[in-house]
């Protein structure tokens, strides 16, 4: 069945970096955009970034921008977040989302399939 | 920032309709979506491009805007509807915004 299965959280310590994965399933990965959400204890959802079916048109939440990076390997099935520099406030479940649009940037699209979420946690 | 405002909370009884505002003042010229999060769980699509329901989702949820305001609606709730509910909607500068979230509660 399509399906998302986040990878890679942890407790990690302000500063330093994690890298997530996203490994995909049951769907052709190269056809859609591929979104990263995360939500903080207790909090609501917040989107990350976004890379489009081909890894070429990237976006960012600002409060990351420049210490994330997603990118994409069609070939593995897999889309990664690589977080450098954490903050506490970094702290959060991340889901990865798929778009049921290429780009991800299409109105008509929508977030239809979620991965189960990995835990982030920046603390000292 | 394109900030989507929802109530915090809605409460309604077994049966009855709830309903779910979502106001932002770019909203009436893209579509909304909207998303079902049960505690614990991840989010699930229940409406997208204002009015459309995904395979799967119940008939009882629907979904309309009027200017800029979306609306979820759930017909006879039932108890199994409690959860958070979260709109979302594409915005030309912050690309992806999502709303604040109501917790439905099903007295």
């Amino acid at each position: 069945q399509v399906q998302l299965v986040e990878s890679g959280g942890g407790v990690i310590q302000p500063g330093r970096s994690l890298r997530l994965s996203c490994a995909a399933s049951g769907f052709t990965l190269s056809n859609y955009g591929i979104h990263w959400v995360r939500q903080a204890p207790g909090k609501g959802l917040e989107w990350v970034a976004l890379t489009s079916f081909d890894d070429i048109k990237k976006y960012y939440v600002a409060s990351v921008k420049g210490r994330f990076t997603i990118s994409r390997d069609n070939r593995k099935n897999t889309v990664y977040l690589q977080m450098n520099s954490l903050k506490p406030e970094d702290t959060a479940v991340y889901y990865c989302a798929k778009d049921s649009y290429p780009t991800g940037t299409d109105s008509r699209g929508a977030f239809d399939v979620w991965g189960q979420g990995t835990v982030v946690t920046v603390s000292s | 920032s394109y900030d989507l405002t929802q109530p915090p909370s809605v409460s309604v009884s077994p049966g009855q309709t709830a309903s779910i505002p979502c106001s932002g003042d770019k909203l009436g010229d893209t579509y909304a979506r909207w998303y079902q999060q049960k505690p614990g769980q991840s989010p699930v699509l229940v409406i997208y491009q204002d009015t459309r329901r995904p395979s799967g989702i119940p008939e009882r949820f629907s979904g309309s805007k009027s200017g800029n305001t979306a609306t979820l609606t759930i017909s006879g709730t039932q108890a199994m509807d409690e959860a958070d509910y979260y709109c979302q909607a594409l915005d030309i500068s912050t690309y992806v915004a999502f709303g604040g979230g109501t917790r439905l509660t099903v007295l």
